[in-house]
């Protein structure tokens, strides 16, 4: 079955960087986008950043543009999200979600988890 | 702009039906959407995919109880015969070139 299992959550202080990374199997890896989405303490649901299935075509939530870089390694099915210039407003619980299509987007029908990110001094 | 709209909240007895909304912004009427159930201290779950004609696909295991409806720009997740594990937060997702979008979520209680 679809598993999709994230890491590398931790705490860090404001305007330093973190990696998370999302392993994930049960499916063909490099046919699917992969999305990034977080949910502050409390919140709803925000979504990140999506990667779609070869990685060339990545989008980002107006809120990440410029600090956060998503990729994907498909040859070990992995997907990472880089986290630069970290704000204390970016601490939440961050899932990794696989969307129904390889591109344009369909809905997310799985998801991960989710790894902890607090940003505080 | 793309915007999903949900009620913050809605209740139910045990054994009832209930059916939730998420609303399109003007202008997206014809946009599919995805329910998601979250329960308590759980990572979400994927309900089913919703398009504007009211077809929707299931996620894996999701029980009959759990059925999509549509009808102008309201997008409808009816729960039937309501058990205590129901009681969650539901969230809509909608998509278009490069952006996602989340609606503000229902929390359900199950009385």
């Amino acid at each position: 079955q679809v598993q999709l299992v994230e890491s590398g959550g931790g705490v860090v202080q404001p305007g330093r960087s973190l990696r998370l990374s999302c392993a994930a199997s049960g499916f063909t890896f490099s046919s699917y986008g992969l999305h990034w989405v977080r949910q502050a303490p409390g919140k709803g649901l925000e979504w990140v950043a999506v990667i779609w299935y070869d990685g060339n075509n990545k989008n980002y939530a107006d809120s990440v543009k410029g600090r956060f870089t998503i990729s994907r390694d498909n040859s070990k099915n992995m997907l990472y999200l880089q986290m630069n210039s970290l704000r204390a407003e970016d601490t939440a619980l961050y899932y990794c979600a696989k969307d129904r299509r390889n591109e344009y987007g369909d809905g997310v029908d799985y998801w991960g988890q989710g790894t902890l990110v607090t940003v505080s001094s | 702009q793309l915007v999903l709209t949900q009620s913050p909240s809605a209740s139910a007895s045990l054994g009832a039906s209930v059916k939730l909304t998420c609303t399109l912004s003007s202008g997206h009427n014809n946009y599919a959407i995805a329910w998601h159930q979250q329960q308590p201290e759980k990572g979400p779950r994927y309900l089913m995919k919703l398009d504007s004609d009211g077809s929707h696909i299931k996620g894996d295991g999701i029980p009959d109880r759990f059925s999509g409806s549509s009808s102008g720009a309201e997008r409808y997740l009816t729960i039937s015969s309501l058990q205590s594990e129901d009681e969650a937060d539901y969230y809509c997702q909608t998509w278009a070139t490069g952006i996602q979008v989340f609606g503000g979520g229902t929390k359900l209680t199950v009385l």
